[in-house]
This record gives structure tokens, sequence and C-alpha cells, in this order.
């Protein structure tokens, strides 16, 4: 079983849908929660992070993290064109001084049509 | 304030020859980690540097290496390349490190092995 699981999609929705990404996790020792937006040809960026169980909201965006069931979700409200990007979550753990262990997700693609 | 500049963007090598690509980072950023990033395998983490110190490593063979210079710039070097080294290469800044922090990166090195 991989450490973090994510459906590579491709998922398409209409303009204005509510987008739900998922990633799964096997490694209970994982802190940290992060989503990262791509676009094409470009570097990741960070969306959302966030390291408790719960919600956080960001504008139309909202991180949820439930780590007893090692589930992340990324809603995106009121999809836009502009948010046609691949989505990818991460997690990250700390051990001993300074070692850490950071894994992605392989990335959803997401296109919004107008 | 400037982001993060990966050299060069793009680049051709048959099997057997080096390359070597460079990574500025963040003015003030003294931790630069670098990636390979495939379609089938998502991000895999290379090795990061901090400080000129290689401080954590993936599982990549011997010919994947790395180094750090005083201003924080960094570059990797991968020698006797094979066919499935063609990825697109990223480089990420942080401040101290990903453990949880953010990672700044760069929009990529994109290798072709023929």
């Amino acid at each position: 079983q991989k450490e973090v699981e994510q459906d590579p999609g491709p998922l398409s929705v209409p303009e204005g849908a509510i987008v739900s990404l998922n990633c799964t996790y096997s490694n209970s020792a994982f802190q940290y929660f992060m989503w990262y937006r791509q676009y094409s040809r470009k570097g990741p960026e960070l969306l959302m992070y966030t390291y408790s169980s719960g919600n956080k909201e960001d504008g139309r965006f909202t991180a949820q993290v439930d780590k007893s069931s090692k589930y992340i979700s990324l809603f995106i409200r009121d999809s836009q064109p502009s948010d046609s990007a691949t989505y990818l979550c991460a997690m990250s753990l700390r051990w001993g001084g300074s070692n850490y262990k950071l894994t992605f997700g392989k990335g959803t693609l997401l296109t919004v049509n107008p | 304030k400037a982001g993060v500049t990966q050299t060069p963007r793009y680049l051709i090598k048959t099997r057997g020859q080096q390359v070597t690509l460079s990574c500025s980072p963040i003015s003030g950023h003294r931790s630069v980690s670098w990636y390979q990033q495939t379609p089938g395998q998502g991000l895999q983490f290379l090795f990061e540097y901090f400080s000129e110190t290689q401080r954590n490593k993936g599982n990549f063979p011997g010919r994947f290496s790395g180094r750090q210079f005083s201003n924080s710039r960094s570059e990797m070097n991968v020698s006797t390349l094979e066919l499935g080294d063609s990825a697109l290469y990223l480089c990420a800044s942080s401040l101290v490190g990903p453990s949880g922090g953010e990672l700044f990166f760069g929009e990529g090195s994109r290798l072709t092995v023929l």
C-alpha cells in the first residue's frame, strides 16, 4: 500500500461547481498536511497548509483533515476556469533533530469548463 | 522579491551523457530541495541541502548527486543518463526546510534523454 494515495482523475466540472479532491494515507505519523496547485509548465505552489484535524478555510478553498480516518480533502467552491490545474496533496512528519519526510500524492488534474 | 530560478528550462541529452542543473533559491532561504516529477511516479524527493550540507536524501541511485554553495545556490548532477531519467526536475527553497513549512518551487528543468 502506498503511503499517500490520490486519485489522478482527470476531473472535469462546469464553472461554478463545488470540487472535492481527496487523499488517503497510511502512515499515522504524518503531522502536517498541505495542498499544492500546479499549473501547466509551472512549479507547484502552496495553496493550503494545516496540522490539525478539522477544517481550514481560505476564500473559496477549504482544507479538511480527518486523522482518525487518515483522509484529507480540498474543497473548491464556485470553481473558476482559472482553477484548472493539477492539485497535489502533501504530508510530512519530523523525526530526529532536522530530519523530515515529505510525501506528495501523484496529483489530480482538474479542468473547470466555462 | 525574486522567486526560485532554475536553469536551463529545457534540455535534451543522449543516454550515457551527464547533466548539471542549477537552482537559485529565494534570497535568504538556506534550504534547497530537489524533486523529480514524472507522470507515472509523481513528485519524488531527491535530496535536500541546508547551509552547504546534504541533510536528507531520497531513494535514488548514486548517479544523482548535488551540492550547495555558500550563497545557497544549488546544483544537481546526473551522470550516465538513462532513458528513465527523462523528467521535470524541480527545485524548492524554504527558510529552514520542508519539515512542515512552505516550499517555494521553481518552474523546473525539463530533461529529455534520447
